[in-house]
């Protein structure tokens, strides 16, 4: 067990539609990533909070928002979905260590249908 | 453009036999190299790592090499047992000063499958 909490599971919706998935990082731990894993490729990073900022964006689209809590939980909200938008969407936090390796949840599986 | 890159898609090895996996980075800026292992239905789970400043880190039956002119990196698994079979995904990162964590660049993932 990681200690990072991804909900939910699985999520089957329709296109043009508006999503939410929700991340609990492990205990301490500040920073808070998501990475996008489509059709058994490697992980694309998404985008990165520290303590409540944004600090680094990667390949996200613009339809895509995400954002870290007082509470260091972290949202991803995915609106107007496409059927592209399929995937497997996890979330990993990690200490401010620079050597510090990220810890995984075990994912939201996203079907857009 | 791949800066991460993992070749072999699949590596089958017998139960016992040496695994290599292996991955090649183009940005000179990568310092920081990870190895995580996946398997279906979870998350990927941190395997081991190593520095730039290092060329070998052991830990128990896994050996990360990193050979920097190359930009290479490799896992070597000895010996391999069933319960190794997964996906490992090689990554990488360029750590910066702001205390902020470590964003990681991936690797596609290599499906190592240990036959009995």
């Amino acid at each position: 067990d990681s200690g990072v909490t991804q909900t939910p599971k699985h999520l089957i919706t329709a296109t043009g539609q508006r999503v939410t998935l929700r991340c609990s990082p492990r205990s301490g731990d500040l920073s808070v990533y998501w990475y996008q894993q489509s059709l058994d490729q490697g992980l694309q990073f998404l985008i990165q909070y520290y303590n409540g900022e944004e600090r680094a964006k990667g390949n996200i689209l613009e339809r895509f928002s995400a954002q870290q809590f007082p509470d260091l939980h972290s949202e991803l909200n995915l609106s107007s979905l496409e059927l592209g938008d399929s995937a497997l969407y996890f979330c990993a936090s990690s200490s401010f260590s620079l050597n510090s390796p990220l810890h995984f949840g075990n994912g939201t599986r996203l079907t857009v249908t | 453009d791949q800066q991460v890159k993992q070749n072999s898609p699949s590596l089958s090895v017998q139960e016992g036999r040496i695994s290599i996996l292996n991955c090649d980075y183009t940005n000179s800026m990568f310092d920081y190299f990870l190895w995580y292992k996946k398997y279906p239905a979870e998350g990927p789970t941190f395997l081991i790592s190593i520095s730039s400043i290092k060329d070998k880190n052991e830990d128990g039956r896994f050996t990360v090499f990193l050979n920097k002119s190359a930009k290479h990196l490799s896992l070597h698994i000895v010996p391999s047992q069933p319960g190794d079979s997964a996906v490992y995904f090689c990554a990488a990162s360029a750590r910066r000063n702001n205390n902020a964590g470590n964003m990681l660049t991936f690797g596609g993932g290599t499906r190592l499958m240990v036959k009995p």
